[in-house]
């Protein structure tokens, strides 16, 4: 059965920064495309970011490119995203998903709330 | 790019069928068989209903089905169940970035 576990959400300052992390259980991590995907409180859904299955390729929404970083470790069957520079437009609940563009997201974690204010 | 175009309500009785509708343009919709839907329950994480446009996860009742018109999809829910109340969101593949596209999600209110 597949797992995705989202942590380390927080209330944070703007300006400030924070990582993700998505532990993936019950199918080959490495071999999967990854995305973070964000939804704003009582807002629609919204994609932040991907990346490659073998590490390859990484991918961001304008709004937060240059400010998040995402990146995995296959041997944790882990993915990351690092925010920095946050905003108070970036508070939202952060979920994590298996798949990307030319797949569908089949997987969903149960989402890490940020909320960024000061 | 714009997000895709969904109204932000539909409402149907027990029983009977509702489509909600998924406009995009030719850059994305249009373009590809890569369109999927989402029903996401308030609190809970969203989860695929149909992908590829018309085909179905295994587990997803065959009560939901989709289909797509030049730059427009639809998602259909026949046999309406209180169950099915909650927000749908639709997705597709979207040419040169961002990549991926939603829709303004759709709240389906069953009477």
């Amino acid at each position: 059965e597949v797992h995705l576990l989202e942590s380390g959400g927080a209330l944070v300052q703007p300006g400030g920064s924070l990582r993700l992390s998505c532990a993936a259980s019950g199918f080959n991590f490495n071999n999967y495309d990854m995305s973070w995907v964000r939804q704003a409180p009582g807002k629609g859904l919204e994609w932040v970011s991907a990346i490659g299955g073998g590490g390859g390729g990484t991918y961001y929404a304008d709004s937060v490119k240059g400010r998040f970083t995402i990146s995995r470790d296959n041997s944790k069957n882990t993915l990351y995203l690092q925010l920095n520079s946050l905003r108070d437009e970036d508070t939202a609940v952060y979920f994590c998903a298996k798949g990307f563009a030319r797949d569908y997201f089949e997987y969903w974690g149960q989402g890490t709330l940020v909320t960024v204010s000061s | 790019q714009s997000a895709l175009t969904q109204p932000a309500s539909v409402s149907g009785s027990p029983g009977q069928s509702i489509t909600i509708s998924c406009t995009g343009t030719s850059s994305d919709v249009g373009s590809y068989n890569l369109v999927s839907w989402y029903q996401q329950h308030p609190g809970k994480a969203p989860k695929v209903m149909i992908f590829e446009v018309s085909k179905r996860p295994s587990g997803v009742s065959d009560r939901f089905s989709g289909s797509k018109s030049g730059n427009s999809a639809s998602l259909t829910i026949s046999g309406l169940q209180a169950d099915d109340e909650a927000y749908y969101y639709c997705c597709s593949f979207a040419r040169g970035g961002p990549f991926v596209l939603f829709g303004g999600g759709t709240k389906l209110t069953v009477l």
